[in-house]
């Protein structure tokens, strides 16, 4: 089955700095990567994703890229926010099955 | 509210008891997830419906857990003989599969918060 790796497993930024967050995973097979934030209490939610078509993607702060031989893919958070303080995850679909990696806590120093 | 819903919010059971949790996904989604969320960690797959077919159920579940997916819709997840490592948040997601190469987001339900005393 699919495995997600994900690293750091925390992350301390100063507000206004960048945030990057790597993930690789194992069967070559997949194919459609999202990745989730998770606040405090809450359910994840999207906030951007990419399939294996595509090299890079960017919405306004948020960016992911992905290398197929490699297979491994990023998260960027530029000009980091107070508000982008929150856990990330990566994730990995083939086929069906959506395998997520353990997580990333983003903290964001004022 | 025409997100992922999931009741119970939260649920205290004694342990040895059984429980039963239900999500209603949104009403086009054909793929609908069971996922268990232990703190500081990712969600761990649990099982998946096509439709009202259960296509996989991971090995980490015990006989203990089942779960169903009558006519397509709605699903249930049951808990037999609870046990304190059980206490955990229990998370649906469902999403549209429009074929080969075409999956959409997965949407998360706000989740089951189980804890066994």
């Amino acid at each position: 089955g699919e495995n997600v790796e994900q690293h750091p497993s925390t992350l301390s930024v100063q507000e206004g700095d960048s945030a990057v967050i790597k993930c690789t995973y194992s069967d070559s097979a997949s194919n459609y990567f999202p990745w989730y934030k998770q606040e405090l209490g809450k359910r994840p939610q999207l906030i951007i994703d990419i399939r294996s078509n595509v090299g890079e993607k960017k919405d306004q702060r948020i960016a992911v890229t992905l290398n197929k031989t490699a297979k491994h893919f990023s998260l960027h958070i530029t000009e980091t926010q107070p508000e982008d303080s929150a856990v990330y995850f990566c994730a990995a679909i083939n086929d069906y099955k959506l395998s997520f990696g353990a997580g990333t806590t983003v903290t964001v120093r004022a | 509210d025409t997100g992922v819903s999931q009741n119970p919010r939260h649920k205290i059971t004694k342990r040895g008891q059984n429980v039963t949790f239900r999500c209603d996904p949104i009403s086009e989604h054909n793929r609908l997830y069971w996922y268990r969320q232990t703190l500081g960690q990712g969600p761990e797959f649990l099982t998946y419906f096509q439709n009202e077919a259960q296509l996989e159920k991971s090995r980490l579940l015990s006989d203990r857990f089942s779960a169903e997916r009558p006519k397509g819709s709605f699903s249930t997840l049951e808990i037999q003989r609870t046990e304190q490592g059980d206490s955990a948040m229990y998370l649906c997601a469902s999403s549209l599969n429009g074929g080969a190469g075409a999956d959409t987001e997965a949407f998360f339900g706000q989740g089951t918060r189980l804890t066994v005393v």
